[in-house]
């Protein structure tokens, strides 16, 4: 079984610039996540997709950052314009379900250095 | 919101010996704490979770213990080996909607397993 596939592995920006992150959960997941890892910490949630609706985005900050689900499968992220803080790496997971005790599976992130 | 607090940040063990990583939580509403191991480069994986209604949970080499009254919860790693380095997040599942879930993660223990 395929993990889940992320794009870039890294990305080099300057401030103010725009930068968008992709995103292929396992096949047949239902939910998928994009957290923000900020060196030295655990990963915080951004937003939570169940299919193509947004089940929660309470902790992105969305006058930057907006991220999007179109026909249930892929997502992106995008950040614009980027500010020095959000150097970290981005991390997308899925799971089959959003109810009960399923399962996280985590990509290989994108790290992401606003210079 | 939940709050989880993870100590120690690093821990060094000589291989063989045993490690143990403790956290707690804040709210009691929380029903599901997963592990998860974190290698360089990588995103996180699962290595155990533990359900609310369980107090001990093992794996070969890993067990996972839960104290509800307290909040609480460790993860014990024996007979540690060298590939058992690596950065070991804690979580704690929050209720979104009526059954909905997602997680906050602990800021991490660094684990070194010394030869």
């Amino acid at each position: 079984e395929a993990g889940v596939a992320q794009s870039p592995r890294y990305k080099i920006i300057e401030k103010r610039q725009s930068v968008a992150f992709w995103c292929n959960p396992i096949s047949g997941h239902a939910t998928l996540y994009w957290y923000q890892q900020i060196l030295g910490q655990g990963p915080k949630l951004l937003i939570q997709f169940q299919n193509n609706g947004v089940v929660d985005d309470s902790q992105l900050p969305k006058d930057r950052f907006s991220a999007e689900r179109l026909k249930g499968v892929d997502s992106t992220l995008k950040i614009q314009p980027a500010k020095l803080e959000d150097s970290a790496v981005y991390l997308c997971a899925s799971s089959l379900e959003l109810a009960g005790f399923e399962t996280q599976y985590f990509g290989p992130g994108t790290r992401l250095l606003v210079l | 919101g939940e709050n989880v607090e993870q100590h120690p940040s690093t821990l060094s063990v000589q291989e063989g010996d045993s490690a143990v990583i403790k956290c707690t939580y804040s709210d009691s509403a929380s029903n599901y704490f997963p592990w998860y191991k974190q290698e360089l480069g990588k995103g996180p994986q699962l290595i155990i979770d533990i359900r609310s209604n369980v107090g001990e949970k093992k794996d070969q080499r890993i067990a996972v213990t839960l104290n509800k009254t307290a909040k609480h919860f460790s993860l014990h790693i024996t007979e540690t080996q060298p590939e058992d380095s690596a950065v070991y997040f804690c979580a704690a599942s929050i209720l979104i909607g009526s059954y909905g879930q997602n997680f906050v993660f602990g800021p991490g223990t660094r684990l070194s397993v010394l030869p």
